[in-house]
This record gives structure tokens, C-alpha cells and sequence, in this order.
């Protein structure tokens, strides 16, 4: 099994801020198969980037993923407050599928 | 649009079964490939159950796996998780998610999720 790491635990910044987070595997993952979601409380989770670096329909273009092999990051250029929020990483190459235990953006 | 809707009891005792159905909507479940669980339990991460193909084949999470069983039902355009044997740890909200092919099959569309707890 995969396991993601994905640093810091939590993020305190403040609007209009750059916020980077990191997703790191136990082992290579395709770059295919790297996903990043939003979780805001009580709602499911939001596919934000897909194949480490895609943008999904309608995710504004602040939001940007990049890496390969073990090490993905995802950063969000300037944040709004809309952004701030619980962000995991996935891996769906090798079943089973795993996450990361998340990362939360929270308001400075 | 396509939409999912999980549906089961909230409440389930200890040593007991959980069944969980999920339906979509708005389109055919044959348009997908597969269809997944995925579950998280309360202020933790995401934990992968497993997966359905539409056409029954199946994959699940190794931890799971013995405990697990998801079925297909096309008639009623739905699959369906069952858990057995369960105890306090499996207290989660559960979701259906489906794999997106035109997002390189990342999970692009998710069920509002159901609370499930597991006590006496």
C-alpha cells in the first residue's frame, strides 16, 4: 500500500497569501494518478487538480499542482476566503487507493 | 447532471451488518466504469473501501476485504456497500464516489455521504 505524507499538519496564513502543501509517497506514483480535493465541514470532498497538475472543470486557476515520482505540492496562489479549508492528496494507480491525512488552511 | 444519494440506517449495534445503497441519478450507471466507497471517520481522513464495475467485478481495501461486499444493480441504476461484523472504528460518514474518465479517473463526483454510527 501507498502511504501519502502530506506536510504541514496546518497552515495559518492570511488572505491573499501564497499557501504551498506537500503530499509525499512511500513509493512512485504516476503522475496519472495524483489527485488533490478540497473538504470544507460537513461537505464531501471537491476534485481540484487530477494527473498531478491538471486543473478540474471549473477550478479557478489559483490553484495549481506540479511534481513527480514521490513528491506532489499544491499551491494556491493568492488565498480567498473561500479557500481556506481541508486539502488531501490521492493516489489511484495501485489499488488499494490511498489519501493523505489532509492538510488544513486556516485563517492567520 | 449525474448525482449520487447514499441511503442506510444511521445507526447500526455492534457485531451487525451495514447496508448502504447508493443511487444515481440524471444518467445510466453503465456510462462509468466503476464506482467506489470511500469513507471517513469522525475528524479523520479519507479511508478507500473499494470499487464496482458496473459489470460486478470487484476491488476492495485489503483491511476490509474480508468484511466487505458491493453488488450492482442495474435495474435500479445503484450499487450497494455491505459491512459486516462491525465495530465502534467503522463510525463514519460513508461515501459513494465515482471514478471520472475525463479527469484520468480521479473521483470527480461524490454523494452528500451518510453519517453511519456504530453502537448499542
Amino acid at each position: 500500500e501507498i502511504v501519502l505524507t502530506q506536510s504541514p499538519g496546518t497552515l495559518s496564513l492570511s488572505p491573499g497569501e501564497r499557501a504551498t502543501l506537500s503530499c509525499r509517497a512511500s513509493q512512485s506514483v504516476t503522475n496519472t494518478y495524483l489527485a488533490w480535493y478540497q473538504q470544507k465541514p460537513g461537505q464531501a470532498p471537491r476534485l481540484l487538480i487530477y494527473g498531478a497538475s491538471n486543473r478540474a472543470p471549473g477550478i479557478p486557476d489559483r490553484f495549481s499542482g506540479s511534481g513527480s515520482g514521490t513528491d506532489f505540492t499544491l499551491t494556491i496562489s493568492r488565498l480567498e476566503p473561500a479557500d481556506f479549508a481541508v486539502y488531501y492528496c490521492h493516489q489511484y494507480r495501485r489499488s488499494p487507493g490511498t489519501f493523505g491525512h489532509g492538510t488544513k488552511v486556516e485563517i492567520k | 447532471q449525474v448525482q449520487l444519494q447514499e441511503s442506510g440506517p444511521g445507526l447500526v449495534k455492534p457485531s451487525g451488518t451495514l447496508s448502504l445503497t447508493c443511487a444515481v441519478s440524471g444518467g445510466s450507471i453503465s456510462s462509468s466504469d466503476w464506482w467506489s466507497w470511500v469513507r471517513q471517520s469522525p475528524g479523520k481522513g479519507l479511508e478507500w473501501i473499494g470499487e464496482i464495475y458496473h459489470s460486478g467485478s470487484t476491488n476492495y481495501s485489503p483491511s476490509l476485504k474480508s468484511r466487505v461486499t458491493m453488488s450492482v444493480d442495474k435495474s435500479k441504476n445503484q450499487f450497494s456497500l455491505e459491512l459486516r461484523s462491525l465495530t465502534a472504528a467503522d463510525t463514519a460518514v460513508y461515501y459513494c464516489a465515482r471514478p471520472g474518465v475525463t479527469v484520468g479517473n480521479a473521483f470527480d463526483l461524490w454523494g452528500q455521504g451518510t453519517m453511519v454510527t456504530v453502537s448499542s
